[in-house]
């Protein structure tokens, strides 16, 4: 059965310094990949969708690269802020399961 | 718009009980989700459905049932509810990635006690 894994453990990371998060995925090939944010008490929001033709996406300080060798996608936060203080979650392919998520504190 | 609007958000069920929660989206969205959310956990995908009439089976879809009767609105039922279910339930809908921008809105959530 597919597996999606995320940083487990929470990332601390400093104001002003750029935050990477980790989705690896096995035993499928998605033909794309998404990425929410959750903070607590609401609803995950979108964030960025990268398909398998795409290496890289930039919205704004995110970007999330695509490696589907690798079956890994990064998701870059430059300059962080406080409020970009969540947990952050990876969707890769059609069906919207979800990694368990990684939180960020900036 | 209103979204994505979840119907009830408290509910206190007793071991036993039955209820249904409703998922209404007013965005014409093909895809529509059911998730369970518990304290220091993922979402965990109980049963979806791609279009009206049609549902599927998620990560976790034992002692659930779901149905699809009309395009906007998918329904959560709970024959016999379990302590086990308390959870806090969120509904998603979304146009499919392959034809649209596949971006999932969510609900407020529905937070269950089941005692």
């Amino acid at each position: 059965s597919q597996k999606i894994e995320q940083n487990s453990e929470a990332l601390n990371i400093q104001e002003g310094k750029t935050a990477t998060l980790t989705c690896n995925y096995t035993n499928y090939s998605p033909a794309y990949l998404q990425w929410y944010r959750q903070d607590p008490g609401r609803g995950p929001v979108f964030l960025l969708l990268i398909r398998e033709n795409e290496k890289e996406k930039r919205k704004e300080r995110l970007k999330v690269t695509f490696d589907t060798t690798l079956k890994q996608s990064l998701f870059h936060i430059t300059a962080s802020q406080p409020a970009d203080s969540a947990t952050y979650l990876c969707a890769p392919g059609d069906k919207l399961i979800f990694g368990t998520g990684t939180r960020l504190q900036v | 718009n209103a979204g994505v609007t979840q119907t009830p958000k408290f509910r206190v069920l007793k071991t036993g009980q039955s209820m249904t929660l409703l998922c209404a989206q007013d965005m014409n969205h093909e895809y529509m989700y059911w998730y369970r959310q518990d304290p220091g956990m993922g979402l965990r995908l109980i049963h979806y459905s791609v279009g009206e009439g049609t549902t599927a089976k998620g990560e976790v879809p034992d002692g659930y049932n779901v149905s699809r009767l009309k395009k906007q609105n998918f329904l959560l039922g709970l024959e016999s509810a379990a302590p086990s279910q308390t959870s806090v339930y969120f509904c998603a809908s979304s146009y499919s990635a392959t034809r649209g921008s596949g971006e999932a809105f969510f609900g407020q959530g529905t937070r269950l006690t089941v005692v």
